[in-house]
């Protein structure tokens, strides 16, 4: 079973920039969530993919975008990039059938970002 | 609105002793519960989950109380192993409100000391 992939592992930009980041789902899963972990907090839900749709936000701005492909995998795009958005992007898979959540997500190892 | 709360940002057990990791929440539509373990540099891995129908689940060395009156939950290691040494958090989602997102608590970072 392949697990949650995400690429790059760490990403240096300025702000002002874009910046897109990539995540490959478990195999079997076709739900893809997005988080943001700053330093000394949790996770918090940006979005989420399913069937190539966002299927649920959290409280980010429009400038935070996505995109799921048939494949399932899903990018994380970060337009006008601010200090802030420095964290950990966190990519998780889950499944979902006949509408109803899986209720277990399966994390990747992250893409850590700084924003200079 | 911090509606997951871990209210002890560290602990430190002797190896061998019982673990115990608490966790508040505000949101009574919550139904589904989790546990996630984070080591530096790798992404949360799943530990033990639990459903509202449910106030207890074990697995192992590891178990999950829920209190629903109480809005509380925590986790059990028993006996806890230096490996376990890692940042735990706790997350909760509405399943059968079809929401989609689940909330984290800040974490706690547990020390295991051999």
């Amino acid at each position: 079973e392949t697990g949650v992939t995400q690429s790059p592992t760490h990403l240096i930009k300025t702000r002002g920039q874009q910046v897109t980041l990539r995540c490959s789902s478990q195999s079997g899963h076709n739900t893809v969530s997005w988080y943001q972990q700053a330093l000394g907090q949790g996770p918090q839900f940006i979005f989420q993919y399913y069937r190539e749709e966002e299927n649920g936000r959290g409280n980010f701005p429009p400038r935070f975008s996505g995109l799921q492909f048939p494949n399932y995998s899903s990018e994380l795009n970060v337009n006008a990039l601010e200090l802030d958005d420095s964290a950990l992007y966190l990519c998780a898979s889950s499944s979902k059938a006949s509408g109803r959540n899986q209720e277990t997500q399966y994390f990747g190892p992250g893409t850590r970002l700084l924003v200079l | 609105d911090q509606q997951v709360k871990q209210n002890s940002p560290s602990l430190s057990v002797q190896e061998g002793r019982i673990s115990i990791l608490n966790c508040d929440y505000t949101n009574s539509m919550f139904d589904y519960f989790l546990w996630y373990k984070k080591y530096p540099a790798e992404g949360p891995t799943f530990l033990i989950s639990i459903s509202s129908i449910k106030d207890k689940n074990e697995d192992g060395r590891f178990t999950v109380f829920l209190n629903k009156s109480a809005k509380h939950l925590s986790l059990h290691i028993v006996p806890s192993q230096p490996g376990d040494s890692a940042v735990y958090f706790c997350a909760a989602s509405a399943i059968r409100g079809g929401n989609n997102d689940m909330r984290f608590g800040a974490g706690t970072r547990l020390t295991v000391k051999p």
